[in-house]
């Protein structure tokens, strides 16, 4: 089974909305930790937003913030008043101890004018 | 420098050729990764590195062979590869591996097999 499952491979949205992005996420660990990163068409990633799976709130940093539902293993990111330059590949990430990072098969999210 | 640097940024090579993927960071971290991103796949680890001693491999070929001189650097050793090996490597740090440390990756490198 997938570890991560982004079910939306290409997204599109208007200038200054809001966009949601899925993530779900297959694990029987109790302690796990859950990760944003944007790829740009440059390649490089670039992390955004992190969520402790003990975590209580919802993480936030800036115009980003992660949609943590435990019990449905979902970890959503949310982006508000979207920009041009938020047009890029997103990816959702695992890490599960020991030793393991998964990442999904990203989303590609184009910002409208 | 700052940050994580990946050298060449793309590589053509046969499939007799050897080269060498370099990755250096400048962040004091700990821990280094290469990953493999193939079109329509998920991002695959493929060796950490925690105090430059390799602590994972996964199941990854043995024409893909790597080298940590120093938590600053990592290499990555190819040799007689196979045209399905093209891909983007990416190379990643993080303070260290056994925590929930966030990751920082490189550009990458775009690799071609010939």
């Amino acid at each position: 089974a997938q570890k991560i499952t982004q079910t939306q491979p290409g997204m599109f949205v208007q200038e200054k909305e809001a966009v949601t992005l899925d993530c779900t996420y297959d694990t029987s660990d109790q302690s796990y930790g859950l990760f944003w990163y944007k790829q740009p068409s440059s390649g490089e990633m670039i992390f955004l937003i992190y969520q402790g799976s003990y975590d209580e709130q919802n993480a936030t940093e800036g115009r980003y913030s992660l949609n943590f539902q435990k019990a449905r293993k979902s970890a959503n990111l949310v982006i508000s008043a979207s920009q041009l330059g938020d047009s890029a590949m997103y990816f959702c990430a695992m890490r599960e101890r020991p030793n393991q990072f998964y990442f999904g098969t990203g989303t590609s999210l184009t910002v409208i004018p | 420098e700052t940050g994580v640097t990946q050298t060449p940024r793309h590589l053509v090579m046969g499939m007799t050729n050897k080269k060498s993927l370099k990755c250096e960071q400048h962040l004091g971290h700990n821990a280094m990764y290469w990953y493999k991103q193939s079109a329509k796949k998920p991002l695959e680890l493929m060796f950490v590195y925690n105090f430059k001693e390799q602590t994972e491999n996964n199941s990854v070929p043995s024409r893909f062979s790597p080298e940590c001189p120093n938590s600053s650097h990592l290499f990555l050793h190819l040799h007689t590869l196979q045209p399905e090996d093209s891909a983007l490597y990416l190379c990643a740090s993080s303070q260290e591996w056994g925590a929930y440390n966030e990751q920082f990756f490189g550009p990458g490198t775009r690799l071609t097999v010939l």
